[in-house]
């Protein structure tokens, strides 16, 4: 089955800029989500279709591709952003989401 | 605004049935434009997509080829929700469940709903 290969863990500074990677075989072709996680809540989207953004979600969060890998860049980060961030794909061999390993985003 | 409220038991007996229910609200499980979906997350398996229901015309159901044996996901019109059941529970399928909406726009789709968990612990 398809694989999204994920940092597990990224450290930054407030204020500075965090970027997070998903990598996978031919991401290029494939719609990107992004959804965060804090301790003891369910998963919130910040980013779907690669780079928009849901109502609600502040502009500090993008999303971008570039070949195999797609980032989701935290700018300007807060102590409130401290989480756990999914990359999500549809994987259409099996018909089903995929979900890859979480990157646990720490705020120094 | 959506919300999916989650009930059911949080301890279940190995080889037992574990049974969740995901009650809709500012949404139809009708609808022909969602997917209603359940998913489960723990520290060896991850995120684990599960199994979904959806109404194009007629219901159909689609589910992971790990449970497939054991998983049944039902909609319940009249109460506006929908139900996991996975059989033959063992210790491995403890974790917490979540269900969530997958809206479909414009060719596109996302998870854009989810429930608040439930976290399940499968012991005697």
């Amino acid at each position: 089955s398809y694989v999204l290969t994920q940092p597990p863990s990224v450290s930054v500074a407030p204020g500075q800029t965090a970027r997070i990677t998903c990598g996978g075989n031919n991401i290029g072709s494939k719609s990107v989500h992004w959804h965060q996680q804090k301790p003891g809540q369910a998963p919130v989207l910040v980013v779907y279709d690669d780079s928009d953004r849901p109502s609600g979600i502040p502009e500090r969060f993008s999303g971008s591709k570039s070949g195999n890998t797609a980032t989701l860049t935290i700018s300007r980060v807060e102590a409130g952003d401290e989480a756990d961030y999914y990359c999500q794909v549809w994987d259409s061999s099996s018909d089903h989401p995929v979900f890859g390993g979480g990157t646990k985003l720490t705020v120094l | 605004q959506v919300q999916l409220q989650q009930s059911g038991p949080g301890l279940v007996k190995p080889s037992q049935t574990l049974s969740l229910t995901c009650a809709i609200s500012g949404d139809s499980v009708s609808s022909n434009s969602t997917t209603w979906n359940w998913i489960r997350q723990s520290p060896s398996r991850g995120l684990e997509w599960l199994g979904r229901t959806c109404y194009r015309s007629k219901w159909y159901n689609h589910y992971a080829e790990s449970v497939k044996s054991r998983i049944t996901v039902n909609p319940d019109t009249s109460k506006n929700q929908f139900s996991l059941q996975l059989n033959s529970v063992t210790p491995e399928d403890t974790a917490v469940y979540y269900c969530a909406r997958w809206r479909t726009l414009g060719g596109s789709g996302r998870f854009d709903y989810w429930g608040q968990g439930t976290l399940v612990t499968v012991s005697s």
